[in-house]
């Protein structure tokens, strides 16, 4: 069973501040990696894919890969208020180039 | 730009109906899949498609049918309803791009089915 770990949170940080979500996976084989924010009540929405190791800077999202380590981190810079969301790591899963697999989320809050 | 859209957005049910969820999507993607999302399980994989008339079971595929006659198309039923199955589904699609890279996937805006 291919699994994605995320810590289940809640993580609170400050506005403003730097929030540093992390992602673990088992599956070595695993080559795309995915952020989604989830509001409450609403859907997933994809916020960053990234693929090769390093890191990927989209605003103030950053994600970082780590493929040795099996680790995908999100960054979240000037923490807004709107910010507060579930945000879920998935990784490609089975050997498939499609199918993916989701970590439960972890919830963040950013307090005014 | 509709996008991937699901009907009911709501609906309560009692144990032992058929109920289909509807999910249409207007990208042409070739893949389709079904989730359900309950607390402490995060999204699970119900049923896949990786184009019309093919069909894979996911993860929780028990008491669950899916048809695909048409790709913007992906209908899930539950053939006789049970409590267990009250979650939210959230329908989902993506392209199968051109290299080995997973393309990410989109999502509608859920049902959220009730079974009495």
């Amino acid at each position: 069973q291919k699994e994605v770990e995320q810590n289940s949170g809640p993580l609170s940080v400050p506005e403003g501040a730097i929030a540093s979500l992390n992602c673990t996976y088992s599956d070595r084989g695993s080559q795309s990696f995915f952020w989604y924010r989830q509001y409450s009540g609403k859907s997933p929405e994809l916020i960053m894919s990234i693929y090769s190791n390093g890191d990927k800077e989209d605003g103030r999202f950053t994600a970082q890969l780590n493929k040795a380590s099996q680790y995908v981190s999100l960054l979240i810079r000037d923490s807004q208020p709107s910010d507060s969301a579930t945000y879920l790591c998935a990784v490609n899963s089975g050997g498939s180039n499609y199918k993916l697999t989701f970590g439960k989320g972890t919830l963040l809050t950013v307090n005014p | 730009d509709a996008g991937i859209t699901q009907s009911p957005r709501y609906k309560i049910t009692e144990t032992g109906r058929q109920v289909t969820l509807m999910c249409h999507q207007t990208w042409s993607h070739s893949y389709m899949f079904w989730y359900r999302q309950d607390l402490g399980h995060g999204l699970r994989l119900i049923y896949y498609s990786a184009a019309a008339d093919i069909t894979d079971k996911g993860e929780v595929p028990d008491g669950y049918v899916v048809s695909r006659s048409k790709t913007e198309n992906f209908p899930l039923t539950l053939e006789s309803a049970t409590r267990s199955q009250t979650s939210v589904y959230f329908c989902a699609s993506s392209d199968p791009g051109g290299g080995p890279s997973t393309q990410p996937q989109h999502f509608g805006d859920g049902t959220r089915l009730s079974i009495l």
